[in-house]
């Protein structure tokens, strides 16, 4: 069974651009996270989605934003990026939400904002 | 409030040798699951473990064991007669079981573990 894949799995933007990061599930999961990994503030939770809904947000701005699809493949957007914004961005992926699922994390898209 | 203390920053063995990477966490809920993930070079997040909280057997499997201590909130994982393959970084993780399952993982800030040859 293919894992979560991310694309892309590099970016370089400028500050002000926005940018939009995909994920794409382990078949039949139902549900999928997004993490933001730096070194100063490590491992953080942006949102979570299950079945095309939003179920938590983590504490980032609004600048954030995500949606899932039917097919459970999710995006994540970042507009106006800022310096601080750069991060590798993890997607995660499970079964449902049932709190027992661990979850599978993709290899992550490295956002670099110059 | 909800919070994972690695308090190893960087730890460095030489091949062979045993290292155990501490894990404390706080929370006020009764219910709630603890993981282990290992994050190689590459980046991408590799479970290793998820132990809840009404679990206090300890675990083993192969050269890793992990010991779960309800008493003093800790949650240690070992690695026996290390190797260099080892050499990632490890990360603690507290998941929260809000009646309704919206929680997320919330991690410690990682050890990172060098293995020599």
């Amino acid at each position: 069974k293919a894992g979560v894949t991310q694309t892309p799995r590099y970016l370089i933007k400028t500050r002000g651009q926005q940018v939009t990061l995909s994920c794409s599930p382990i078949s039949g999961h139902r549900s999928v996270s997004w993490y933001q990994q730096t070194p100063g503030q490590g491992l953080q939770f942006l949102f979570e989605y299950f079945s095309e809904t939003q179920r938590n947000k983590g504490n980032f701005p609004g600048r954030f934003s995500g949606r899932q699809f039917s097919n459970s493949r999710s995006e994540m957007n970042v507009s106006t990026l800022e310096l601080g914004d750069s991060a590798l961005y993890l997607c995660a992926s499970r079964r449902d939400k049932a709190a027992n699922n661990e979850q599978f994390f993709g290899p992550g898209t490295r956002l670099t904002v110059l | 409030a909800q919070k994972v203390t690695q308090a190893q920053t960087e730890i460095s063995v030489v091949e062979k040798e045993d290292v155990t990477l501490d894990c404390v966490y706080e929370t006020r809920d009764t219910t709630y699951y603890l993981f282990w993930y290992k994050q190689p070079p590459s980046g991408e997040l590799v479970f290793l473990i998820r132990r809840n909280s009404f679990d206090e057997q300890n675990e083993i499997s192969g050269r890793y064991s992990w010991n779960f201590q309800k008493s003093t909130s800790s949650f240690n994982f070992t690695i026996t007669a290390s190797q260099v393959v080892d050499s990632a970084v490890y990360f603690c993780a507290l998941y929260m079981n809000y009646g309704g399952s919206q929680g997320n993982l919330i991690f410690g800030k990682g050890t990172k573990l060098s293995v020599k040859p």
